[in-house]
């Protein structure tokens, strides 16, 4: 059973980049796409992007894409989301989930706050 | 951009049937998947491509579509059900870009 885990810090400064990794065990990642939702405080999900296992396809959220990065080291076991400029409105529970369209298994989440 | 349209609240007493509709402009050409997300959880998937149920979810749970309309269905409404129901589709870009509506709360009376 694939399980999945957020790691990274919970505190970030406005302006600053909030880097955040998702570390998959239980299975192998290849032939898979990985994906990072979010969903702030009371809110509800909001789709961030994917990327392939071989890094060859990555898609962002449009209102996101000029801010976020995804990278993945399947030697890892790894991927991660990279969101730079920072502002409260991105305070949120970071989600990793396994899948393009059909998000079957999701980490358990980590709430990631922007302050100063 | 495309918007999936769930009515932000549904209740129903135990034993009774629940109805959550997503409505878009897309969804005849498009899979529609539901999640389940109790308080403090990660969402679960329930639905996949309108109407196959994932294999921890209770066969009391069903999906269809129809139209611009799809239907999250719980027959027999049970107090565990209690969570927040998202719908998900794509959109037509190419790669899809993923879209979620907002959400409904299932409250059991």
């Amino acid at each position: 059973q694939v399980q999945l885990q957020e790691s990274g810090p919970g505190l970030v400064r406005p302006s600053e980049t909030l880097s955040l990794t998702c570390t998959v065990s239980g299975e192998s990642m290849n032939d898979f796409y990985w994906t990072w939702i979010r969903q702030a405080p009371g809110k509800g999900l909001e789709w961030i992007g994917y990327i392939y296992y071989s890094g060859t396809t990555i898609n962002y959220s449009s209102s996101l894409k000029s801010r976020v990065t995804m990278s993945i080291d399947t030697s890892q076991n790894q991927f991660s989301l990279r969101l730079n400029s920072v502002t409260a409105a991105d305070t949120a529970v970071y989600y990793c989930a396994r899948g393009g369209i059909v998000l079957g298994h999701w980490g358990q989440g980590m709430l990631v706050t922007v302050s100063s | 951009s495309y918007e999936l349209t769930q009515p932000p609240s549904v209740s129903v007493s135990p034993g009774q049937t629940a109805r959550i509709t997503c409505s878009a402009d897309i969804l005849p050409n498009k899979y529609v998947y539901w999640y389940q997300q109790k308080p403090g959880q990660a969402p679960v998937l329930a639905i996949f491509k309108d109407n196959k149920r994932s294999s921890v979810i209770p066969e009391r749970f069903s999906g269809s579509s129809s139209g611009t309309i799809a239907t999250l269905t719980i027959s027999g409404v049970q107090a565990e059900d209690e969570a927040d129901y998202y719908c998900q589709s794509t959109d037509n870009s190419d790669p899809p870009h993923v879209i979620f509506g907002g959400g409904t709360k299932l409250t059991v009376l």
